[in-house]
């Protein structure tokens, strides 16, 4: 149980266009989905707190209307990178919880911006 | 603030090798604390968890407890194999009722044959 899908696990798109990035929770309701952002090398960083039916609550530094997060349902969260820049290729991973303190990871997705 | 150290990486090791990786934290209340593993191009995986003072998280023979008198949680494990190459990253939660993960900033593992 606890398993958390992300689509696509990789994705090249070209500067200025913008790309979605879907996070499921497949087997359980999440309440709480977080995105974070994972430089090669690093630790992640958190992005954002999402509520289904609330606004993302985005960590300082982070900008919201180029960093889209819609928590539409109890199992779906969508994070959309706004016209793209070469700076926002990383790798994406978001995780969930439902309602305990537990959080069930995706497997990320690759950005690449060319 | 809330945070957690572990110790730099990367770490090496021969096949059957003792591991240890430690990891401290600071902290207000009593957190839960994690290990994840995160293996080439993958997202984290949750190796084990302890969620009170004295709780020994274990799984797939990697041990850790949580000791609160040093503010400690070393992952160990007494004989590696290869296939435990991968990141290893410490958390913490639950403070204050948060949700929010607070990360180590990870500790690269290789097991040579």
């Amino acid at each position: 149980g606890a398993v958390v899908s992300q689509h696509p696990s990789r994705v090249i798109c070209k500067s200025g266009t913008s790309v979605k990035i879907e996070c499921r929770s497949l087997d359980f309701q999440a309440t709480t989905m977080f995105w974070y952002r994972q430089f090669p090398k690093q630790s992640l960083m958190l992005m954002a707190t999402s509520n289904e039916g609330s606004k993302a609550t985005y960590e300082q530094g982070v900008e919201k209307d180029k960093f889209l997060i819609n928590h539409a349902s109890l199992t779906l969260s969508t994070l959309t990178v706004t016209s793209a820049h070469p700076e926002d290729s990383s790798f994406y991973i978001c995780s969930a919880a439902g309602g305990t303190y537990e959080q069930y990871f995706g497997p990320g997705t690759r950005l690449t911006v060319t | 603030g809330n945070s957690v150290t572990q110790m730099e990486g990367p770490v090496t090791l021969s096949e059957e090798a003792f591991l240890t990786i430690n990891c401290t934290y600071t902290a207000t209340g009593y957190p839960s604390l994690f290990w994840y593993v995160q293996y080439p191009g993958e997202g984290l995986q949750l190796l084990l968890k302890a969620t009170k003072a004295d709780d020994k998280g274990s799984n797939k023979g990697f041990e850790a407890t949580y000791r609160k008198e040093t503010t400690s949680f070393h992952l160990e494990k007494g004989s590696v194999q290869v296939s435990d190459s991968a990141v290893y990253f410490c958390a913490l939660t639950g403070i204050q009722g948060a949700q929010k993960l607070v990360f180590g900033q990870g500790t690269r593992l290789t097991i040579n044959p």
